[in-house]
């Protein structure tokens, strides 16, 4: 049972560049987050799913696009990178009805 | 008024002591309520959920105050190893479920 996984761990893209975070987690969780955190900002919510098939935006989703093709993923796309989404992304993970979050280990992105 | 308020710190305080650090939120529909704890360059992870009665797990106790809108975190005969950042959380449900993450308070313990 390695809870939620996160690939890569680490990355260092060029201006404009595109990317895929990979989210994965195998508690047959219903709803999964995606967050940066960056220092003195906290957690902010980029986008988070409901359930296979269902995407939403959170509160910074700009620059950002999510697919929740199967249950158990969750990517984070990356079209065109900016030094502004250099940061630490985690990803987390929750059943329904229980509002414990389970995170991911992050995966630390440089934007040069 | 932010969604949840807590004091940076940091909070630096001598190994043994006792340390207490609050939270304040502004939904009063707010629900459900949390202490996260999350080490330098590492995950969050629960540390504990804060019940309307208070709660307690070892040398930690958490507490509601649902009339003035916040939650607390006491930690007694604090360890070198309880030095990290503690998150509150606060969720609210209702049409739209929200999960709201404070920006956390740094504790430094100091041997």
């Amino acid at each position: 049972n390695a809870g939620v996984t996160q690939t890569p761990k680490f990355r260092v893209l060029k201006t404009g560049q595109s990317m895929t975070l990979l989210c994965a987690q195998d508690m047959n969780h219903e709803y999964m987050y995606w967050y940066r955190q960056d220092p003195g900002m906290g957690l902010r919510l980029i986008h988070y799913s409901v359930g296979e098939g269902t995407t939403a935006k959170g509160e910074v989703p700009d620059g950002y696009n999510v697919s929740r093709l199967k249950k158990q993923n969750f990517l984070l796309g990356l079209e065109s990178a900016a030094p502004s989404q250099t940061s630490v992304y985690f990803c987390a993970s929750r059943g329904g009805g229980v509002w414990e979050q389970f995170f991911g280990p992050g995966t630390r992105l440089t934007v040069l | 008024r932010k969604e949840v308020e807590q004091d940076p710190g940091p909070f630096n305080v001598p190994e043994g002591a006792t340390v207490a650090f609050n939270c304040t939120y502004s939904n009063s529909a707010s629900q459900s309520f949390f202490w996260y704890r999350q080490d330098c360059r590492k995950e969050p992870k629960l540390l504990m959920s804060v019940y309307s009665s208070g709660n307690e797990d070892g040398r930690f106790t958490a507490q509601l105050n649902r009339a003035s809108q916040y939650i607390s975190l006491l930690i007694r005969d604090s360890k070198l190893s309880d030095s990290a950042t503690y998150l509150c959380v606060v969720n609210t449900r209702g049409g739209d479920d929200k999960i709201i993450f404070g920006k956390g308070t740094r504790l430094h313990i100091l041997p």
